[in-house]
C-alpha cells in the first residue's frame, strides 16, 4: 500500500535554484494539500487541492506555485529558492477532513537552501 | 482566523500518564483531530472526536473535549518509551471545512 509518495527525501538548493517537489496518491482522493513543517512553528498551509483542476492558496503561499495535474499527483514548485524556504515539506491528501476522514501524510522532504 | 495552540513539551516517566493540552479558536469545527509523528517520518492520524462528544476512549488513548473553554486533550494512559513524538491536534478552519489547521505540536519525551 503506497499511500501517499512524495519525493525528493531530501535536497539542498542554492538560493535562487528551482526545483519541483512531486507528490502522488493512490487512494483515489479529491483533496491534496501541502504543509511546511518548521520547528516551533507545527504545519503550515502552503496550497491545496479540493479537487482535479483546482487549486487554492493557504496560509503560507509566497514563493511557492503549484499544479494537480490529475487526481493523482499534486506538485509543489520553488521557482527562485531562498533560505527562509529551508523546511520539511509534507504533500497529504483526503477525503472531506471535516466528516472525519483521515488526512494521509506522505514521509516528507527535507529541503535545505544555502 | 482559526488558532491552535499547544504546549510544545512534555516530558514523564514510563507507566505513568501523559496529557497534552490544546486549545483552539473556532467553535463550528466538526471534527478535531490529534496526530503523532515520529522522528523522520509524516503525520499519522491517532484518534479524533466529534464535536457534539464529550469524550472518547480507544485502548490507552483517552480524548476530553470541553467545547465551552474550546480545550481538547488527549491522555495516554501507561505512557511507553514508544510514544515518544510529536503530537499535533488539528481542527477544520471554520470557513472552509477542507482545510485544517495544526497546532504547533507538542513534544513528547518518556524517560525510563
Amino acid at each position: 500500500n503506497a499511500g501517499v509518495t512524495q519525493t525528493p527525501k531530501f535536497q539542498v538548493l542554492k538560493t535562487g535554484q528551482s526545483m519541483t517537489l512531486q507528490c502522488a496518491q493512490d487512494m483515489n482522493h479529491n483533496s491534496m494539500y501541502w504543509y511546511r513543517q518548521d520547528p516551533g512553528m507545527g504545519l503550515r498551509l502552503i496550497y491545496y487541492s479540493a479537487s482535479e483542476g483546482t487549486t487554492d492558496k493557504g496560509e503560507v503561499p509566497n514563493g511557492y506555485n503549484v499544479s494537480r495535474l490529475n487526481k493523482r499527483e499534486f506538485s509543489l514548485r520553488l521557482e527562485s529558492a531562498a533560505p527562509s524556504q529551508t523546511s520539511v515539506y509534507f504533500c497529504a491528501s483526503s477525503e472531506d477532513p471535516s466528516s472525519g476522514n483521515t488526512i494521509y501524510f506522505g514521509e516528507g522532504s527535507w529541503l535545505t537552501v544555502v | 482566523g482559526e488558532d491552535v495552540e499547544q504546549s510544545l513539551f512534555l516530558s514523564v516517566r514510563e507507566g505513568d500518564s501523559s496529557v497534552i493540552n490544546c486549545t483552539y479558536t473556532d467553535s463550528s469545527s466538526t471534527y478535531l483531530y490529534w496526530y503523532k509523528q515520529e522522528p523522520g517520518a509524516g503525520l499519522q492520524l491517532l484518534t479524533y472526536i466529534f464535536s457534539n462528544m464529550d469524550m472518547k476512549q480507544d485502548q490507552r488513548l483517552t480524548v476530553l473535549l470541553n467545547k465551552k473553554d474550546k480545550h481538547l486533550s488527549l491522555r495516554i494512559a501507561d505512557t511507553q518509551t514508544g510514544d515518544s513524538a510529536i503530537y499535533f491536534c488539528a481542527v477544520p478552519r471554520s470557513y472552509n471545512t477542507d482545510k485544517l489547521i495544526f497546532g504547533t505540536g507538542t513534544r513528547l519525551q518518556v524517560f525510563p
